[in-house]
């Protein structure tokens, strides 16, 4: 089944302690981004990627980091959590000769820094 | 300011078309309409998307009127599954491919 995996789906973690985010997709998709959704923000994008090793900054990539060493997996990376990304976060993958407007969207990871 | 304008929210009898607006009045020429739905915090999902043509898949219908200023997104017989909160955005072709969601329409399916 195609699909993108993200896990942990829900995380509690306390300020200043790095966690990882993992992301994968089954598709073989050039393509793949982060967004966080908060209420009353919408969706915004925090990295993407057009394919291995390319990777460039979104609109709130403040606190982040990311990698693409492989083509599946595409980690969000929070070197020193603070309260304020406390947030939904979504990986998203697609591949631009499907037109790269129809993404795939993972399950999303609840995220709680206190 | 927005580049496409929705309903706040919608009802839709089950088993009825749930027919869903959307302006855009500042299209231009290479952008694509393309639709969305959220359900409850789940994942976004791609429902369907078009140029200038009519369309239509398994999931929906998307009309889109001659001078591409509006569009409407028709869910032929609405289910209680589809009760969800609906986006309409514009995407150019190979561009960054960065979606952003307004505030879309919430659509409930009544019973």
């Amino acid at each position: 089944e195609a699909q993108v995996t993200q896990n942990p789906r829900y995380l509690i973690t306390v300020t200043g302690k790095k966690l990882t985010v993992t992301c994968s997709q089954n598709m073989n998709h050039e393509y793949m981004s982060w967004y966080r959704q908060d209420p009353g923000l919408g969706l915004r994008q925090i990295y993407y990627s057009m394919n291995v090793e390319v990777t460039d900054k979104g609109d709130v990539p403040e606190g982040y980091k990311v990698s693409r060493k492989e083509k599946r997996n595409f980690p969000l990376i929070l070197e020193s959590p603070s309260p304020n990304q406390t947030s939904l976060y979504f990986c998203a993958s697609s591949s631009p000769g499907q037109g790269g407007g129809e993404q795939y969207f993972g399950p999303g990871t609840r995220l709680t820094v206190t | 300011d927005a580049k496409t304008t929705q309903p706040t929210s919608m009802d839709c009898a089950e088993g009825r078309a749930a027919n869903l607006p959307c302006n855009h009045s500042t299209i231009s020429g290479n952008e694509y309409v393309y639709w969305y739905r959220q359900i409850h915090s789940q994942g976004p999902q791609y429902i369907i998307h078009g140029l200038k043509n009519n369309e239509t898949n398994e999931m929906a219908s998307l009309i889109i009127t001659e001078d591409r200023k509006s569009s409407t997104l028709i869910l032929p017989h609405a289910t209680l599954r589809d009760t969800a909160v609906y986006y309409c955005i514009l995407l150019s072709w190979f561009g960054n491919e960065k979606l952003t969601f307004g505030t879309g329409t919430r659509l409930t399916i009544i019973p």
